[in-house]
């Protein structure tokens, strides 16, 4: 079974830009999960998506948004682009609801560069 | 508040124990997690501990919580050169988001 595939691998991107970012969750998994991980702030979640509805939601400004698919393929955007916006994302897929019975699989990440 | 706590860097040699620490701060969350993430790849679970546990046990791992400080720690034994990672504690909060802490870097020495 394949597992959770985040593309595009790298990105460099400049100020003010957007950018689109997609995950493919492992086979029969529904829910979705969004990550920022930077070296001083460890990962910091963004939102959940189960069945295309965001179910939650971290402390992020609006320019980070997200939505899944029939398919249960997810994209997170970020509009206008800031430097502090260069991190790793993490893409994280479970069968449902994130909880103890729902182990969460990553995927390798995008590698997000803001000039 | 949501804060989940670690050091930032431990070095050991191969063959002995490494311990790793977390603090979190979350008294309602049901269930703590360790997972390991190596260069260029994505997190992998390790273990998770329910907490209304004090002790659990997975081969080399070791996995110690104290509900009362609300401590978190993990004890790799005979530590090896392939531990070398990144070790990611976190906590399922009350409201059903993963919280995780900032990442202590391993090394082992050889």
């Amino acid at each position: 079974k394949a597992g959770v595939t985040q593309t595009p691998r790298y990105l460099i991107k400049t100020r003010g830009q957007q950018v689109t970012l997609s995950c493919s969750p492992i086979s029969g998994h529904r829910s979705v999960s969004w990550y920022q991980q930077t070296p001083g702030q460890g990962l910091q979640f963004l939102f959940e998506y189960f069945s295309e509805t965001q179910r939650n939601k971290g402390n992020f400004p609006g320019r980070f948004s997200g939505r899944q698919f029939s398919n249960s393929r997810s994209e997170m955007n970020v509009s206008t682009l800031e430097l502090g916006d260069s991190a790793l994302y993490l893409c994280a897929s479970s069968l449902a609801k994130p909880g103890p019975e729902e182990t969460q699989y990553f995927g390798p990440g995008t590698r997000l560069l803001v000039l | 508040g949501e804060d989940v706590e670690q050091s930032l860097f431990l070095s050991v040699r191969e063959g002995d124990s490494s311990v790793i620490n977390c603090t979190y701060t979350d008294s309602s969350s049901t269930y703590l997690y360790w997972y390991k993430q190596e260069p260029g790849a994505g997190l992998q679970l390790l273990t998770y501990i329910f907490s209304n546990m004090d002790m659990k046990q997975d081969q080399r791992l070791t996995v110690l919580l104290n509900k009362k400080d609300k401590h978190l720690s993990l004890r790799i034994a005979d530590t090896q050169t392939g531990d070398s990672a990144i070790y990611f504690c976190a906590e399922l909060s009350g409201t059903y988001k993963y919280i995780f802490g900032t990442g202590t870097r391993l090394k082992v020495l050889a």
